[in-house]
């Protein structure tokens, strides 16, 4: 049963730190997205990857965020320094785009910068 | 600029009671407007794809329809496991998603 997977699923850290979060989207995907939920936004898309190359990365805060694909079966998301309002769930989903386009999602990682 | 708007934000039914869900859309060429199930501490499970208007799409208690404007989730004599976040998306001529802020949906016994 194929999925996409998160790690961590919970983290907890201090406000300056580094925090990165990483994805294995499913074999043969060739889009990668990264979301992040919140209870006031919901879904906001931060960065996506076409065949590991970034296309879009406007959602995300340069200063502090990155998001790279060093290979097929990793995606990251790295936040530094973190703020507290940085603390909501990403989602990472993978899909093949542009047919039949549907995407599928991990579980997330929930994050909370205290 | 592309946007989803869902509504109501959250809806309480008892089982039983069929009722609809909302879609408004705007995007810069539709290339797709989907449906999501979400559980609590879970991600989005994909439901439904619907290309062009006109087109409909039944899974069990839920039909999903699709007009050039919005797009609806119908269920059919719900079930309390059929409570859940229900989002719409939709995919523009840049292949970006997005979302909607959902409907939360419970179905009382």
């Amino acid at each position: 049963d194929a999925r996409v997977t998160q790690t961590p699923r919970d983290k907890v850290t201090e406000m300056g730190q580094e925090v990165t979060m990483r994805c294995q989207p499913i074999l043969g995907h060739n889009t990668v997205f990264w979301y992040r939920q919140t209870m006031m936004q919901g879904l906001e898309l931060l960065a996506y990857f076409r065949n590991r190359a970034p296309l879009d990365d406007s959602g995300m805060p340069k200063d502090r965020f990155s998001a790279e694909m060093p290979d097929a079966t990793l995606a990251t998301l790295k936040i530094q320094p973190s703020e507290p309002r940085d603390s909501a769930v990403y989602f990472c989903a993978s899909g093949l785009v542009p047919f039949p386009g549907e995407l599928f999602f991990g579980e997330g990682s929930r994050l909370t910068v205290l | 600029e592309d946007q989803v708007t869902q509504s109501p934000e959250a809806l309480r039914l008892q089982e039983g009671e069929s009722s609809s869900l909302n879609c408004s859309y705007t995007v810069s060429g539709l290339r797709g407007l989907f449906w999501y199930r979400q559980d609590p501490g879970k991600g989005p499970e994909f439901l439904f794809t619907l290309y062009s208007a006109g087109e409909e799409k039944e899974k069990e208690r839920l039909k999903a329809t699709l007009t050039k404007k919005e797009s609806f989730l119908h269920i059919t004599a719900p079930k309390p496991e059929d409570s859940a976040t229900y989002l719409c998306a939709v995919r523009n001529t840049g292949n970006q998603f997005y979302f909607g802020t959902g409907t939360s949906l419970t179905v009382i016994p």
